[in-house]
């Protein structure tokens, strides 16, 4: 299936702990983003990565850190995790950076952080 | 904030009917988007307006843009059960950055 695949979709840990989200399109795209939806349903992009090269990074706090192997994948960090950090993030895709694109979204993954 | 606001949060129809849901910006736009996420999913794309387009039509949605307002509205004619989910739109601002709100809650009775 060509698709926008998150692992794992669901994440309990507690706090403290340092945790990783996997993200892989095989899409053929350029761009990847990570998102976070918190409990109220609002969606805020975190990074953009285009070929690899960061190109967004709003204001996350540096114990998030993304990572892109290469431009399928992009893996996210979290370190010292806290509670506020409990939240569904959603990886996403888009063909470029061309401003006309539709972006593929991922089935999201639930961290729960206690 | 520089969020796209959806109105209204949660709407409530019956099957057959017409659905209108509101959106307003902040920023100055490239285009805006509307996506659709049903619960415990990922978001899908739903339609793309651009910054000189007035009005788009896809199937049986309806987007009108006004860029003068910085707002935009979504219509889903003949509303099925099948159409309730969360609808977001999403103005892609000048760094192309796709800013999302909290959505419109729709639900479709049978």
């Amino acid at each position: 299936d060509t698709a926008v695949s998150q692992t794992p979709k669901y994440l309990v840990t507690q706090m403290g702990n340092d945790k990783s989200i996997k993200c892989e399109q095989n899409l053929g795209h350029d761009t990847m983003y990570w998102y976070k939806q918190d409990s109220k349903k609002f969606l805020k992009i975190m990074f953009s990565y285009n070929n690899k090269e960061l190109i967004i990074n709003e204001t996350v706090p540096n114990r998030f850190s993304p990572k892109s192997p290469d431009k399928a994948h992009l893996n996210l960090h979290i370190n010292s995790l806290e509670l506020g950090d409990s939240a569904v993030y959603f990886c996403a895709s888009s063909p470029g950076g061309d401003a006309y694109n539709e972006q593929f979204f991922g089935p999201g993954t639930r961290l729960t952080v206690l | 904030s520089q969020q796209g606001e959806e109105d209204p949060q949660a709407l409530s129809i019956q099957e057959g009917e017409n659905a209108t849901m509101n959106c307003s910006y902040k920023t100055s736009i490239n285009n805006l988007q509307w996506y659709r996420q049903n619960s415990g999913r990922g978001l899908v794309h739903l339609i793309l307006i651009r910054s000189n387009e007035r009005e788009k039509h896809s199937g049986r949605l309806r987007v009108t843009l006004d860029t003068s307002k910085k707002s935009s509205s979504l219509l889903i004619t003949a509303s099925r059960a099948a159409d309730t989910a969360s609808y977001f739109c999403a103005p892609m601002d000048s760094s192309y950055k796709l800013i999302f709100g909290s959505g419109t809650r729709l639900l479709v009775r049978p």
